[in-house]
């Protein structure tokens, strides 16, 4: 089946540095999306990328997806203390996955000051 | 905000017994889903509606579990025979296919603990 990785498992940084989680799948993907968990919180969306070698900006985010569209990565710049959570990739296969998403297996941030 | 809402929260119950929790998706979310998240992981896709039909449904997901959306609105999962190891968060997700991506939108999850 269908597996979704991602590096590093955990990453303690200190505020102002920066983070890079990186999501790689075993399928072609249709597409990407990625979501923040605060700690006791739920998923949230944060965006959802779509072409070959897309970059997409959101403020001190930086998401990228591989031209082979099986991985991608989210930067963020001088993190914060409030980047603190879990972010999860998740994607479509490109085929024979039907609507499922698989996510992946997250990347867990704390920020210290 | 009327937001993707499940009850109950909280869940505690014995080995053995049936469980059902529910989950009221956005106003007008066609699509629901069922996930489950252990501590450390990933959510973990059980299955999707498409308004009232069932359309997939993980192979993880045994006989012991069902799960109907009647009306095309709400939904509920039921686990029977409740087992130490479906001690977990039950996440419900809904989206709209009026819009591009599917952007899935969580619901705070039932953390349900057998014993």
């Amino acid at each position: 089946g269908q597996q979704v990785m991602q590096i590093p498992q955990y990453q303690h940084v200190q505020e102002g540095e920066d983070f890079t989680t990186y999501c790689n799948s075993s399928t072609t993907l249709s597409n990407i999306q990625w979501y923040k968990q605060r700690p006791g919180g739920h998923p949230v969306f944060l965006i959802q990328l779509v072409k070959s070698g897309e970059v997409k900006k959101q403020k001190r985010l930086t998401f990228q997806f591989g031209e082979a569209k099986k991985n991608s990565s989210l930067h963020i710049t001088a993190t914060q203390t409030t980047d603190v959570g879990t972010y999860f990739c998740a994607g479509r296969r490109l085929t024979g996955g039907g609507n499922k998403l698989t996510f992946g297996t997250g990347t867990q941030l704390k920020v210290e000051l | 905000d009327t937001g993707v809402s499940q009850n109950p929260r909280h869940k505690i119950t014995k080995r053995g017994q049936n469980v059902t929790f529910r989950c009221d998706p956005i106003s007008e979310h066609n699509r629901l889903y069922w996930y489950r998240q252990t501590l450390g992981q990933g959510p973990e896709f059980l299955t999707y509606f498409q308004n009232e039909a069932q359309l997939e449904k993980s192979r993880l997901l045994s006989d012991r579990f069902s799960a109907e959306r009647p009306k095309g609105s709400f939904s509920t999962l039921e686990i029977q025979r409740t087992e130490q190891g479906d001690s977990a968060m039950y996440l419900c997700a809904s989206s709209t296919t009026r819009l591009a991506g599917d952007t899935q939108y969580f619901g705070p999850g039932t953390r349900l603990t057998v014993l």
